[in-house]
């Protein structure tokens, strides 16, 4: 089973901090996406992978960064958290050739 | 501009309901058509591709119309366990391939 794992499921930090949010994927899989999901927004795509430190920017990336060092993580960062990233946000991953994206459990962010 | 329409619901049916979801995408140029299920506090899973030629699995059956630029799901003999959000998805060409735009869900209760 492919497992996409995000490092907490809740997160609570203050305003002006920096957050790091972690994804891991154990499947091998080329490509890996941030989401943003908000009730009556639905998922937003933050910014995608498609291989080692190559980004892309998704529909949504002011006020984030990510990090791609090694195939199996990817990491969204806040440089400076605002109460307007309290969101639930989603990683996922794909392979290259198949289009299914696998999710991880979410984590709830607040911001403070 | 991209974008995946769906009715939000709620939807509250009966077991037993035959149910049908609508949704219509703006791009012309998409490839690909998924319906995902989201149950409530859970991530979102792939529940079935969308093929030109409609598609069926068990109970769900899947319909694409290219012309109209619309995609459906019915559900038949509905259970308590389908009780969920679902949320149409459409891949489109060009630069970030596998990237995928969600709709915002269509929120189904099965009541008994």
């Amino acid at each position: 089973d492919v497992k996409v794992t995000q490092s907490s499921r809740y997160l609570v930090k203050r305003t002006g901090e920096k957050v790091f949010l972690e994804c891991v994927q154990d499947m091998d899989h080329e490509n890996m996406f941030w989401y943003r999901q908000d009730p009556g927004l639905g998922l937003r795509l933050i910014y995608f992978s498609y291989d080692v430190k190559m980004k892309e920017k998704g529909d949504i990336p002011e006020g984030y960064s990510v990090s791609r060092e090694k195939k199996e993580r990817f990491s969204l960062i806040l440089e400076s958290a605002s109460t307007n990233q309290t969101s639930m946000y989603l990683c996922a991953s794909s392979p290259v050739a198949y289009n299914e994206q696998f999710f991880g459990p979410g984590t709830r962010l607040t911001v403070l | 501009r991209k974008e995946v329409e769906q009715d939000p619901g709620p939807f509250n049916v009966p077991e037993g309901a035959t149910v049908a979801f609508n949704c219509t995408y703006s791009n012309s140029a998409s490839q690909s058509f998924f319906w995902y299920r989201q149950d409530c506090r859970k991530e979102p899973k792939l529940l079935m591709s969308v093929y030109s030629s409609g598609n069926e699995d068990g109970r769900f059956t899947a319909q694409l119309n290219r012309a109209s630029q619309y995609i459906s799901l019915l559900i038949r003999d509905s259970k308590l366990s389908d009780s969920a959000t679902y949320l149409c998805v459409v891949q489109y060409s060009g630069a970030g391939s596998y990237q995928l735009t969600f709709g915002k869900g269509t929120k189904l209760s099965v009541i008994p």
